[in-house]
């Protein structure tokens, strides 16, 4: 079955340090991945994707992630915290098949920056 | 642009009751979804369209109709309201990569009460 699973319920993150929030997806074919930022009571912000082409991928607000094939994985990272990064992220997957028509969503991290 | 918009943005209904959840998008995207957030549960999918006129069942359908009579349009009709039903929504339009969605815009979400 397509799944992608992000371990950890919750990220408590000092700010100024650097932050992981982790993804790992089971998916045929060469996957799209996404990452999805959610701020209280708004909707789902893209922060960006990997299609193809270099593993690691830059995106909003200073985010980046890391494709790798072998562990199957797309965590977000960041250099730097900020207490405004405090959010809901999804890790979302398209499988890779070309007839592929749906997206699967991970079941959210909550990552908290304190001051 | 006004990008995805959901109207209502919060609705308490009884059981039994029947509603209809708006969503429209201005930015000629092919694919629509309907997703429903739980809290644990991350997105569930419920509908979606690839198209005016085609739609499908996502993984949590029972319940819910929808309709794709223009690109712009995304309605999604909840039959007989029941508790289980109490969530938040959220619309999604995007444009399409081979048959499936690529980046996924949201609407701000409808919160909706049954009781």
């Amino acid at each position: 079955a397509q799944s992608v699973a992000q371990p950890e319920d919750q990220v408590n993150v000092a700010e100024g340090n650097p932050l992981t929030v982790k993804c790992t997806y089971s998916v045929s074919g060469n996957p799209y991945l996404f990452w999805y930022v959610q701020y209280p009571n708004r909707g789902l912000q893209f922060l960006l994707k990997y299609i193809t082409g270099d593993n690691l991928v830059k995106g909003s607000y200073g985010f980046e992630a890391e494709f790798n094939k072998s562990q199957t994985s797309f965590h977000l990272k960041k250099p730097s915290a900020l207490v405004s990064d405090s959010a809901l992220y999804f890790c979302a997957v398209r499988p890779g098949y070309s007839s592929a028509s749906k997206i699967i969503f991970g079941s959210g991290t909550r990552l908290s920056i304190r001051p | 642009n006004a990008g995805v918009t959901q109207t209502p943005k919060f609705q308490v209904l009884k059981t039994g009751q029947s509603m209809t959840l708006q969503c429209a998008q201005d930015m000629n995207h092919e694919y629509m979804s309907w997703y429903r957030q739980d809290p644990g549960m991350g997105l569930r999918l419920i509908h979606y369209s690839v198209g005016a006129g085609i739609t499908d069942q996502g993984e949590v359908p029972n319940g819910y109709n929808v309709s794709r009579s223009t690109t712009e349009d995304f309605p999604l009709r909840l039959l007989s309201a029941a508790p289980s039903q109490t969530s938040v929504y959220f619309c999604a339009s995007s444009y399409s990569s081979g048959q499936g969605p690529d980046t996924q815009y949201f609407g701000p979400g409808t919160r909706l009460t049954v009781l």
